[in-house]
């Protein structure tokens, strides 16, 4: 019944690896978010999409590359992983219309490159 | 307490007493605002929300002032139980339909001491 869920949950991986992080949602949402949480807690959106259309693309490198194959799927594809990438990964999502929709959060994918 | 740079905000209460954290967010034009739990290992949740047009707002145990004039949030948690204890994050809302965008603010942790 998990609502918004993401794989893997742990991810350990080597420097100038690529890795992809998969999301899902059951909540029949057509918007979804990336979020990278860093060390210190601090949360910022990556990209969102709605209806699999990109909407939101903050200041990302382009070794990461979102991929939505449709409204309930939501991707994360890294390229040359650094060091600066380890951080927490949280996927959301919500209704897209009206502000007051609640966002939904899923469990998070650890992100570790050594 | 609260401080800035390299540590989390943290702020220790007695259970049973009442907590206050504080947020500042930074555009006047945000309409809504939105409170996370945080707890560890986990995505955020919501807690309770509120419109520019109100300043205040209650829900069970929580309260939310909005303070447009100095743009400051603030969350109010009645008799803290150690359930309580997470890190707390405001966000602003800004966009329109289907573009919706949420900026966090930089979390502060709770401790609620037995």
């Amino acid at each position: 019944d998990t609502a918004v869920s993401q794989t893997p949950k742990y991810l350990v991986t080597q420097m100038g690896n690529d890795k992809s992080i998969k999301c899902e949602q059951n909540l029949g949402h057509d918007t979804m978010y990336w979020y990278k949480q860093d060390s210190k807690k601090f949360l910022k959106i990556m990209f969102s999409y709605n209806n699999k259309e990109l909407i939101i693309n903050e200041t990302v490198p382009n070794r990461f590359s979102p991929k939505s194959p449709d409204k309930a799927h939501l991707n994360l594809h890294i390229n040359s992983l650094e060091l600066g990438d380890s951080a927490v990964y949280f996927c959301a999502s919500r209704h897209g219309r009206a502000v007051q929709e609640t966002q939904y959060f899923g469990p998070g994918t650890r992100l570790l490159v050594l | 307490g609260e401080s800035v740079g390299l540590h989390l905000p943290t702020l220790s209460v007695q259970e049973g007493d009442n907590s206050i954290i504080n947020c500042a967010y930074s555009n006047s034009a945000s309409d809504y605002f939105i409170w996370y739990k945080q707890e560890s290992g986990k995505g955020p949740q919501f807690i309770i929300d509120i419109r520019s047009n109100m300043d205040k707002r209650q829900g069970q145990r929580v309260t939310v002032l909005l303070n447009k004039t100095v743009k400051h949030l603030s969350l109010q948690i009645a008799a803290t139980q150690p359930g309580d204890s997470a890190v707390y994050f405001c966000a602003e809302i800004r966009g329109g339909s289907g573009t919706y965008k949420y900026i966090f603010g930089t979390g502060t942790r709770l401790k609620v001491l037995a």
